[in-house]
């Protein structure tokens, strides 16, 4: 069965305190892996694409990777301001659509 | 500035009473999505739409219609056979099918 699982499902980390999310995916013909950020109530936020293993993409505090089965979001020295809900999200070709995990909730306490 | 505009932000209905959540983008995207997010849950594919006149069921399109007449706008509407239609409706549209999603605010629709 196509899917995409996230873990942990929530996190509490000190400000300054880094740690990984992570995302593993089980699909056919894998097209691109997504990562979002949901403050709550409103629409996710897009943060990066990675297209195959071994790519890596950086911004600010948040750094991800991708394996052949898995990807990770670093976050480096968070703040609480990078307190949000992490969503990881896959586009594969065996069904022309994109899917998504059920998300992170990071909390980050000053 | 370019992007998703969905409208109302809150929505009541009566339970057995049809209602349409409106999605407009002015992006010039050929793909449109709608999602079903649930309290402590990831998003769940409704239905997408590639090009216009054309749209394609999600996982849970049971209780859901949509057009898609132009390419600016995806309505969806929620009809009385969606048992459990209270949620956070979430629409979404990229420049193709694999590119990244850029997403509306969404709306809360509750039904009583």
């Amino acid at each position: 069965e196509d899917q995409v699982t996230q873990s942990p499902e929530a996190l509490r980390l000190q400000e300054g305190e880094s740690s990984s999310l992570n995302c593993s995916y089980t699909v056919s013909g894998l097209r691109g892996l997504f990562w979002y950020r949901q403050d709550p109530g409103k629409g996710p936020e897009f943060l990066f694409t990675l297209y195959s293993a071994g790519e890596e993409k950086e911004k600010e505090r948040l750094k991800a990777t991708l394996t052949k089965k898995e990807s990770f979001l670093h976050i480096t020295a968070p703040k609480p301001e990078d307190s949000a809900t992490y969503l990881c999200a896959v586009g594969y070709s065996s069904a022309s659509k994109i899917i998504f995990g059920s998300g992170t909730r990071l909390s980050i306490r000053p | 500035d370019g992007g998703i505009t969905q409208s109302p932000k809150y929505l009541f209905r009566k339970e057995g009473q049809n209602v349409t959540l409106s999605c407009e983008q002015n992006l010039n995207h050929d793909a449109m999505y709608w999602y079903r997010q649930d309290p402590g849950q990831g998003l769940r594919l409704i239905y997408y739409s590639q090009i216009v006149n054309d749209f394609q069921k999600g996982d849970i399109a049971e209780g859901y219609s949509v057009s898609r007449e132009k390419k600016e706008s995806f309505p969806l509407t929620v009809t009385s056979a969606q048992k459990n239609p209270t949620a956070f409706y979430l629409c979404a549209s990229s420049i193709e099918t694999y590119s990244p999603l850029h997403f509306g605010n969404g709306t809360r629709l509750t039904v009583t």
